[in-house]
């Protein structure tokens, strides 16, 4: 089962635009991640934010996550063609043995 | 620096065939996490190994089964396919129990006819 669930599940935007992508999930949390898919292959690591933290940024990329609402935001800034793919919120429930879950994940495409 | 890798890229078997995915983990990773993803879908957790045991199992039957190796790589054996076990596996290493960023190879796409 789907630990997360992320929205939009798809969303297409012109290159330079903002693209913001949701993610709630179910149960508390130790670690929340995003992560970058392209083309149906392996998944990339992006950013990891801890349950006592509430904001990150790596670059164009900036994470949020609420605990109380059991919900994260990514959002990334003046979006490229190449930032095409599709992103995944995985969260961990901690105490040792690393299970790892993903939500649905959202299809951005970034129209040049 | 290796990362991970994965064997067969493409697989096609029958319905009641076995079938066995090979995975070498990162470079240093002692910890390899088995992955489903259907078509359009997440990756759904199957099993992670450790010091060449099973240390957790996500909700597949017992027709997945695994194996870990001194060297660390992994095998994800799968025994009378059925037509919904085609799929992408995707095989992710870490390093230890703690919970972290996992590494994932390119997967493997099995196809059952």
């Amino acid at each position: 089962s789907q630990q997360g669930e992320e929205d939009p599940q798809a969303l297409s935007i012109q290159e330079g635009e903002n693209a913001t992508m949701n993610c709630s999930y179910k149960t508390s949390i130790n670690n929340l991640q995003w992560y970058r898919q392209n083309s149906g292959r392996g998944l990339v690591h992006l950013i990891l934010i801890r349950s006592n933290e509430r904001e990150k940024h790596s670059g164009r990329l900036r994470v949020t996550l609420d605990t109380s609402k059991k919900s994260s935001s990514l959002l990334i800034t003046a979006s490229r063609a190449a930032d095409t793919a599709s992103y995944f919120c995985a969260t961990d429930a901690g105490g040792g043995y690393q299970k790892v879950t993903f939500g649905t994940g959202t299809k951005l495409q970034v129209i040049p | 620096d290796a990362g991970v890798t994965q064997s067969p890229t493409h697989l096609i078997k029958t319905r009641g065939q076995q079938v066995t995915l090979r995975c070498s983990p990162k470079s240093g990773h002692d910890t390899v996490s088995w992955y489903q993803q259907a078509l359009g879908q997440g990756p759904q957790f199957i099993f992670q190994y450790y010091e060449e045991e099973e240390r957790q199992r996500g909700n597949f039957p017992d027709r997945f089964s695994g194996h870990q190796f001194p060297n660390y790589s992994s095998e994800l054996n799968v025994n009378a396919l059925l037509l919904g076990d085609s799929a992408l596996y995707l095989c992710a290493s870490s390093l230890g129990l703690l919970p972290g960023t996992l590494f994932f190879g390119s997967g493997t796409q099995l196809s059952v006819l």
